[in-house]
């Protein structure tokens, strides 16, 4: 059975980047997407974009655009999600997803905590 | 953007009674292809969200089936049938008809 594994924690400076990887455990990507979705302390859950490994199409959300790269590696079923000119607004658990043919995440990783500080 | 308003905010219930949860969209989530891509997840506290329903009303593998979904259009509902002690936590809606995808606020499910 196919699990999401993500990468550590992060601690990162204001003005930086980040690199988050998500590999698959037990299976490949096969024709799914992967999509990233973050959360906040505290807060609700929001979507940052996708990716269709086997395609290598990416769809991003607005607010991100310009700032966030999602790629993947099919070779090793590693997804990657880089953030760039990190704010502390940015600190959250950052969560990758796989999306099933219909467009619900059916597998989750275990999060990875991004600390945004000087 | 769609936005999705999820009501209540938070649900206090007792064990066995049943509870419910709203998701209304700003527009429809009827996709072109015909489908609706509507979900809940389920959030316990300190773990990643978990798939229950999809497309509406298709409950995900292994999940409960006091566990419900219903709705079309802009109107969606989760249903909890009686409530265990392992509902506790955060459910979300999201739709995934049209980028962005977007979630609900969250509403919390708490043993009164």
């Amino acid at each position: 059975q196919v699990q999401l594994v993500q990468s550590g924690a992060e601690v990162k400076k204001p003005g930086s980047s980040v690199k988050v990887s998500c590999k698959a455990s037990g299976g490949t990507f096969s024709s799914y997407a992967i999509s990233w979705v973050r959360q906040a302390p505290g807060q609700g859950l929001e979507w940052m974009g996708r990716i269709i490994p086997i395609l290598g199409i990416a769809n991003y959300a607005q607010k991100f655009q310009g700032r966030v790269t999602i790629t993947a590696d099919k070779s090793t079923s590693t997804a990657y999600m880089e953030l760039s000119s990190l704010r502390s607004e940015d600190t959250a658990v950052y969560y990758c997803a796989r999306v099933q043919l219909l467009n619900a995440f059916d597998i989750w990783g275990q999060g990875t905590m991004v600390t945004v500080s000087s | 953007d769609i936005v999705m308003t999820q009501t209540p905010l938070s649900s206090p219930v007792t064990l066995g009674q049943p509870a419910s949860i709203s998701c209304r969209s700003s527009q429809s989530l009827v996709h072109s292809d015909g489908n609706t891509y509507l979900s809940w997840l389920q959030q316990r506290p300190g773990q990643p969200p978990r798939l229950l329903i999809y497309k509406i009303s298709n409950r995900f593998s292994g999940v409960p089936d006091r566990f419900s979904g219903s709705g079309a259009g802009t109107d969606f509902t989760l249903k909890i049938s009686r409530v265990e002690a392992e509902d506790v936590g955060v459910y979300y809606c999201m739709q995934a008809t049209q980028f962005p995808w977007t979630f609900g606020q969250g509403t919390k499910v708490e043993i009164k």
